[in-house]
């Protein structure tokens, strides 16, 4: 089972910032926190990961908070074309069964004009 | 840019038949994958392969088995096809090692009759 709570499904005006949350309350020290998304008919694809830093790439930002029970992904301005499924993903940073992606069932970003 | 390509996009097949499903990547990674997505259960690890050769269970393999005889192909097989393996099957390739993001290819929506 995924490790992580994500809403439903979210709304963001064009242009704006889209925070995705993500609830991951039993990561365990070893485990970081990645973030895939999912374009309609596509392959998921990878954006970002994070341990207890955030991080930012050409991409999105990753907000962590001190305790590392929750993450917001952060697209700092949105386009229709990031109108995605979003999946917060927790695993440990090896190879093997152990650090296989668990997905869940992701937040559905809708970015309307 | 890492790139993974199925054999096809569409497929359909009839129950009973032998069905193979081809999966390439071109950036020399150690690591494959094949998942299925079904609405409303997400993506689910159905084999998984860290060499040449390997090849381990993931969380539903029944029904089917894998190839790995290259280490840049990754073939799914469908023994005996099923109406219930009407889906979208995903491929996946990456690094070994830490933070091995995976990639994934465009995915082969498969249809049973």
């Amino acid at each position: 089972d995924a490790k992580t709570t994500q809403p439903t499904s979210m709304d963001c005006a064009e242009g704006r910032a889209a925070n995705l949350p993500c609830n991951h309350s039993t990561i365990s020290g070893n485990e970081y926190v990645y973030w895939y998304r999912q374009i309609h008919s596509q392959g998921p694809q990878y954006i970002i990961h994070g341990l207890k830093n955030n991080e930012t790439n050409e991409m999105a930002s990753l907000i962590i908070t001190e305790d590392r029970k929750s993450s917001t992904l952060i697209l700092p301005h949105a386009t229709l074309r990031d109108t995605a499924v979003y999946y917060c993903i927790v695993r440990v940073p090896y190879g093997g069964s152990q650090g296989n992606l668990i997905f869940g069932k992701g937040t559905k970003l809708s970015v309307k004009p | 840019d890492v790139k993974v390509t199925q054999s096809s996009r569409y497929l359909v097949k009839r129950t009973g038949e032998k069905v193979f499903l081809e999966c390439v990547q071109d950036m020399d990674h150690e690591n494959m994958f094949w998942y299925r997505q079904d609405p409303g259960l997400g993506l689910r690890l159905i084999y998984f392969s860290y060499d040449v050769k390997m090849k381990e269970k993931g969380d539903i393999p029944e029904g089917y088995s894998v190839s790995r005889e290259k280490k840049e192909r990754f073939s799914l097989i469908l023994e005996s096809a099923s109406t219930n393996q009407t889906s979208m099957y995903l491929c996946a390739s990456s690094l070994g090692g830490l933070y091995n993001e995976q990639f994934f290819g465009p995915g082969t929506r498969l249809t049973v009759l």
